[in-house]
């Protein structure tokens, strides 16, 4: 499984665009990048998965360059509520490996006013 | 849809007691569960993956005997943190994928407990 690494910490304040990058050096050709938002004393919750390119849904956006070895969750215009810990994954999305997560730090996002 | 759910939220217990938590994928077939540990700011650890209807697989370092984890239905997973000690205090995170849930290769994670051991 890859490891990923990415910044301890980052603060931000409300309105303002957020940038989380995440190394992964050692991706495989059939690993997929998935970033997970966790709040204090709640399990992890999805926030978007991707292969290359650009992936985009209702929350976040998630850059791909075409080496694949990093990726970058982009929140626009974040809030108060956004004040989380972000965790980059890198894990195949077929059975070889069983589906297994490998959490890294993660990165704890601090959204000021 | 794809909800997981935990049972109970909280536990407090004496040293020396057994601990059962429970987690039940509540509107799709769980093929397979994971079972995660997480020490106060700290990352989650992966702890064990189970299938249903064989024995759990456990990552290097945890103790399979006192981490008793059952997958005897595709609904429910358990885990029974037996003779807990004050060390084993921690937030237990459980997850499930399946077929059932659209998005099978994603997994969805249930709420935590919480474990107290005093």
């Amino acid at each position: 499984l890859a490891k990923t690494t990415q910044p301890i910490s980052m603060d931000s304040y409300e309105g303002q665009e957020v940038n989380i990058t995440c190394s992964h050096n050692n991706i495989a050709t059939n690993d997929y990048i998935t970033w997970y938002q966790q709040f204090p004393s709640q399990g992890p919750r999805f926030i978007i998965q991707g292969y290359k390119t650009k992936v985009t849904n209702e929350v976040a956006s998630l850059f791909i360059p075409a080496d694949r070895k990093s990726s970058t969750l982009s929140l626009p215009r974040v809030s108060l509520s956004d004040t989380a810990v972000y965790y980059c994954l890198v894990a195949t999305r077929y059975d070889n490996q069983g589906g297994k997560l490998i959490f890294g730090q993660g990165t704890e996002l601090s959204v000021k006013p | 849809g794809a909800v997981v759910s935990q049972h109970p939220s909280w536990v407090i217990c004496k040293s020396g007691t057994s601990v059962k938590i429970e987690c039940r994928s509540l509107d799709f077939q769980a093929t397979t569960m994971f079972w995660y540990r997480q020490f106060p700011k700290q990352s989650l650890m992966l702890m064990a993956t189970s299938n249903e209807g064989s024995k759990a697989t456990y990552e290097q370092g945890v103790e399979k005997d006192k981490f008793l984890i059952n997958h005897a239905s595709l609904t429910l997973s358990t885990l029974t943190v037996t003779s807990a000690h004050p060390e084993d205090s921690s937030f237990y995170i459980c997850s499930a994928r399946g077929a059932g849930s659209g998005k099978p290769d994603e997994q969805f994670f249930g709420p935590g407990t919480r474990l107290t051991v005093l």
